[in-house]
């Protein structure tokens, strides 16, 4: 049984490109989440899917965008890239819940900007 | 608003016991995670609560008080591997997780 899988494992972008990043979701699961995880802090939400629309969003800009697929797999895109959005990009999955219900994560995407 | 507490680091010997506390002031918490994060590695599920009391897991145990709004993390008989961060998540009913900055434990021979 595959849990979550991300593709790619790392990636090196500059300033001002454009990035895509993919998720598989653990079999059986239903809910992509997105987080941000920058060194030495806890990850941080950027938004979920479920049923192929964005649910819930948190504190990031529009150059953050996503999607997901019928299969529930998932990508995010982020436009405008700056210094600042190197990070861990994880991304997790889980049934939908109402937060009683762990959620599973990948191994992340490491994104540097140069 | 919501915000989640813990400690930085902490250090402890092999073989002994540890306790990572967590404190947390939000509404429309439903549950509390922890997860285990090794240095440049994926955070990895160990446990949760949704109900106050003790969940026991192996040598993990996790404890949750909601009048309170805390909960710990217990570690028994530390090895060597056990050195990484714990990260105290809540999960609120829509289902979305807010971390803790987590807890870097060293563990010592």
């Amino acid at each position: 049984d595959a849990g979550v899988t991300q593709s790619p494992t790392h990636l090196i972008k500059t300033r001002g490109q454009q990035v895509t990043l993919r998720c598989s979701p653990k079999s059986g699961h239903d809910t992509v989440s997105w987080y941000q995880q920058a060194l030495g802090q806890g990850p941080q939400f950027i938004f979920q899917y479920y049923e192929e629309e964005e649910r819930q969003r948190g504190n990031f800009p529009d150059r953050f965008s996503g999607h997901q697929f019928p299969n529930y797999s998932s990508e995010l895109n982020v436009n405008a890239l700056l210094l600042g959005d190197s990070a861990l990009y994880l991304c997790a999955s889980s049934l939908d819940s109402q937060g009683d219900q762990p959620q599973h994560f990948g191994d992340g995407t490491r994104l540097s900007i140069l | 608003g919501q915000n989640i507490d813990q400690p930085t680091e902490m250090t402890a010997t092999e073989g002994a016991i540890v306790q990572i506390n967590c404190t947390y002031q939000t509404s429309g918490f439903n549950g509390l995670f922890w997860y285990q994060q090794h240095a440049g590695e994926a955070p990895t599920f160990l446990s949760y609560n949704v109900l106050d009391g003790l969940e026991e897991k192996g040598r993990f145990s996790s404890f949750l008080s909601r009048s309170k709004g805390y909960s710990y993390l217990l570690l028994k008989e530390l090895q060597m591997k056990d050195s990484a961060s714990y990260l105290c998540a809540g999960g609120l009913y829509t289902d979305k997780l807010i971390f803790g900055t987590g807890t870097r434990l060293q563990v010592f021979p």
